[in-house]
């Protein structure tokens, strides 16, 4: 079973300038998360989808950050402008279903560093 | 609410010796508690979860963790350290039937010294 795929694995890019990231999940898994890992911090939860719906994006900033689920597959995750404080591992993880006790698997993440 | 602490960012031991990460959380509703362990330039892989079944759950890689209600918490032991268990190790949190998934911990790295 292919895990989930995420790209790019690394980033380099100056403020004020915008990104995206992509992420395919584990086939078949409806629910879809965003996490932010700043270094030497655990994951924070940017936003979940069920399907192509939005469940949770109470932590998303959303006047620079917004994502979407086309089709209920893939996802991306745009930032536009990035500030320095973005710089962090984005993370994707997918379950089967919404549930709490669900175990969620990650991709490898995205490095991003804003200069 | 629900919130995780692990206490030691930083946890050193010996090859062959007992690892032991600490846990502790706080949840208003009986949790769901998690361990994931993250390899360098890796996602995070689930070691082993306790969903209100066993107190004492047993993962892989011979970890196991046990939920203790009055002391809320729920930390992480292996009885022999090998150098393959250095990595980076976050306990989490969710509420059954919240919107809210997982909180996690800020993670402590585990180091073995051969």
């Amino acid at each position: 079973e292919a895990g989930v795929a995420q790209s790019p694995r690394y980033k380099i890019i100056e403020k004020r300038q915008s990104v995206a990231f992509w992420c395919n999940p584990i086939s078949g898994h409806a629910t879809l998360y965003w996490y932010q890992q700043i270094l030497g911090q655990g994951p924070k939860l940017l936003i979940q989808f069920q399907n192509n719906g939005v469940v949770d994006d109470s932590q998303l900033p959303k006047d620079r950050f917004s994502a979407e689920r086309l089709k209920g597959v893939d996802s991306t995750l745009k930032i536009q402008p990035a500030k320095l404080e973005d710089s962090a591992v984005y993370l994707c993880a997918s379950s089967s279903t919404a549930g709490s006790q669900e175990t969620q698997y990650f991709g490898p993440g995205t490095r991003l560093l804003v200069l | 609410a629900q919130s995780v602490t692990q206490l030691g960012s930083h946890v050193s031991v010996s090859e062959g010796a007992l690892v032991l990460l600490r846990c502790n959380y706080s949840s208003s509703v009986p949790p769901y508690l998690f361990w994931y362990v993250q390899y360098p330039n890796q996602g995070l892989q689930l070691l082993l979860k306790y969903t209100s079944a066993a107190t004492l759950v047993k993962g892989i890689n011979g970890f196991e963790a046990e939920f203790k209600k009055s002391e809320t918490s729920f930390h992480l032991t292996k009885p022999s350290a090998h150098m393959s268990d250095a990595a980076e190790y976050f306990c989490a949190v969710s509420a059954p039937g919240s919107a809210r998934q997982l909180t996690f911990g800020s993670g402590t790295q585990l180091t073995v010294l051969p």
